[in-house]
C-alpha cells in the first residue's frame, strides 16, 4: 500500500530559527493537508492545498508559516520563526480525487527549546 | 464554518461493556466521514470511513458506525470493549470540495480490566 513519508522523525530547533517539514504525498493524490497535535491534545488542522495553492487555512497558519509543493512532489511546511508553543507532532495527509483515500504520514515531532 | 464535535471528552468502561462515541458535524453539503483511533505515543489509524451506500458501516477491531443524516450524526460504536482499546479516538469530515478536513476534539477512552 502506498505511504505518505514524512522527514524528519524528529527535529529539535532553538526558538526563533526556521524550520522546514518534508512530506512525500502519494503521487496522484490531489488534496495534501498539514495538521499538528501537541501533545495528548487535539487534532488541529493548519492547512489545505490544491492545485498548487493554499485552500483552506486555521487561524493558526498566520504569517509565520508557509507551505510549498517545489517539485510536483514534495509538499513542504516552514516555519519561519519557531516559538516554544510551536512544538508539537506535525502530520502531513494526502487525498485522492475520491475525497475517501486520505493518508497520513508518521508525523514530525518538533521541538522548540 | 464547519465544524465536528465530539461531546463526549473522557469516558471510562469496564471490559465487555458496550460503547458508543458521539460525533456530529455542522456542513451543509455532502460530507465524508472518518473515525481514526491514536494509541499512546502512536499516530492516527483508521477505523472506518464513510462516503456513499450502507449508513451502517463496519470497521476493523470490531468498530461500527453510523451515519444518520438528519441529525448530521456519525456514532462510533462497539458491542463489548477490550483493554486494549484504551486510545484517543478522532472523528473527521472531509467536505465536497475537500478543501475542508476537519477533526473533532477527540474522545478519551479508558477501558478497566
Amino acid at each position: 500500500e502506498p505511504e505518505v513519508t514524512q522527514t524528519p522523525s524528529h527535529q529539535v530547533t532553538q526558538m526563533g530559527q526556521e524550520v522546514i517539514l518534508r512530506c512525500v504525498p502519494i503521487s496522484n493524490h490531489l488534496y495534501f493537508y498539514w495538521y499538528r497535535q501537541i501533545l495528548g491534545q487535539k487534532v488541529e488542522f493548519l492547512v489545505s492545498f490544491y492545485n498548487n495553492e493554499i485552500s483552506e487555512k486555521s487561524e493558526i497558519f498566520d504569517d509565520q508559516f508557509s507551505v510549498e509543493r517545489p517539485d510536483g512532489s514534495n509538499f513542504t511546511l516552514k516555519i519561519r520563526s519557531t516559538k516554544l508553543e510551536d512544538s508539537a507532532m506535525y502530520f502531513c495527509a494526502s487525498l485522492g480525487g475520491s475525497l475517501v483515500d486520505v493518508h497520513f504520514g508518521n508525523g514530525t515531532r518538533l521541538t522548540v527549546t | 464554518a464547519q465544524s465536528v464535535s465530539q461531546h463526549n471528552h473522557h469516558v471510562i468502561l469496564s471490559e465487555a461493556a458496550s460503547l458508543e462515541l458521539g460525533c456530529n458535524y455542522s456542513y451543509g453539503g455532502t460530507v465524508n466521514l472518518f473515525w481514526y483511533v491514536q494509541y499512546p505515543g502512536q499516530h492516527l489509524q483508521l477505523l472506518l470511513k464513510y462516503f456513499s451506500g450502507d449508513p451502517l458501516v463496519k470497521g476493523i477491531k470490531g468498530f461500527e458506525a453510523e451515519f444518520i443524516k438528519s441529525k448530521f450524526s456519525f456514532n462510533l460504536r462497539k458491542p463489548s470493549v477490550q483493554w486494549s482499546d484504551t486510545a484517543e479516538y478522532f472523528c473527521a469530515v472531509i467536505s465536497n470540495t475537500g478543501n475542508q478536513f476537519y477533526f473533532g476534539t477527540g474522545t478519551s477512552l479508558t477501558v478497566i480490566p
